[in-house]
């Protein structure tokens, strides 16, 4: 069964420093990769997302995630956080859909969940 | 991206009580999914609603007590029946752009507290 891990359930950052968000998956094949953010009181954004291709991904506002498959880890990070960064940061990862599928096949499973502080 | 409007953004019910969310998307989509972020929680996908076929529910939720409509490829409403305190949640949608390799775009929530 395919299951998504954020070992941690918050991470402080000072301004201006680098941060780092885990995930870790597993799943069997190929996954599909995403990551996604929640502001207090509003809905889900999608940041990025691994397919195939380059390893190092880039997203919306400044943010990147590194796709490692022998370790099976797909980790956010950002070179110089903004406190206006702070939020909930899912991992999700999804099975490539097979060309019929329907019902529940390939569905998004999200992590728990890291709250990002970032700090002035 | 897909422009995804929900109906309420909130609301307050009694016990007792059903509730109709409305889901609407700026364009066609195939698939269009409802989730449920229970209170210091993550996602947890409720079913799937494919236009012109009955929803397809995950294990632990069922028709009854979540009914939902797929009228068209542009709208869908999820029912929460029969409420108690334990639905207290965020409900979203989702939809699925299959043409963007798979990347589900979601709506703004609907926060749901029930008394």
């Amino acid at each position: 069964a395919q299951s998504v891990a954020q070992p941690e359930d918050q991470v402080n950052v000072a301004e201006g420093n680098p941060l780092t968000v885990k995930c870790t998956y597993s799943v069997s094949g190929n996954p599909y990769l995403f990551w996604y953010v929640q502001y207090p009181n509003r809905g889900l954004q999608f940041l990025l997302k691994y397919i195939t291709g380059d390893n190092l991904v880039k997203g919306s506002y400044g943010f990147e995630a590194e796709f490692n498959k022998s370790q099976t880890s797909f980790h956010l990070k950002k070179p110089s956080a903004l406190v206006s960064d702070s939020a909930l940061y899912f991992c999700a990862v999804r099975d490539p859909v097979p060309v019929n599928y329907g019902g529940s096949q390939g569905n998004l499973i999200f992590g728990k969940g890291t709250k990002l502080s970032v700090k002035p | 991206s897909a422009v995804i409007s929900q109906k309420p953004s909130r609301d307050i019910c009694q016990r007792g009580t059903s509730l109709t969310i409305q889901c609407q998307v700026d364009s066609q989509v195939t698939m269009m999914f409802w989730y449920r972020q229970q209170p210091g929680q993550s996602l947890t996908l409720i079913a799937t609603a494919n236009q012109g076929s009955e929803a397809t529910y995950e294990s632990g939720f069922v028709i009854d007590k979540f009914p939902i409509s797929r009228p068209n490829l542009t709208f869908s409403t999820l029912t929460v029946s029969n409420m108690s305190p334990e639905d207290s949640s965020i409900y979203l949608c989702s939809v699925d752009y299959r043409g963007q390799k798979d990347t589900q775009y979601f709506g703004p929530g609907t926060r749901l507290t029930v008394l």
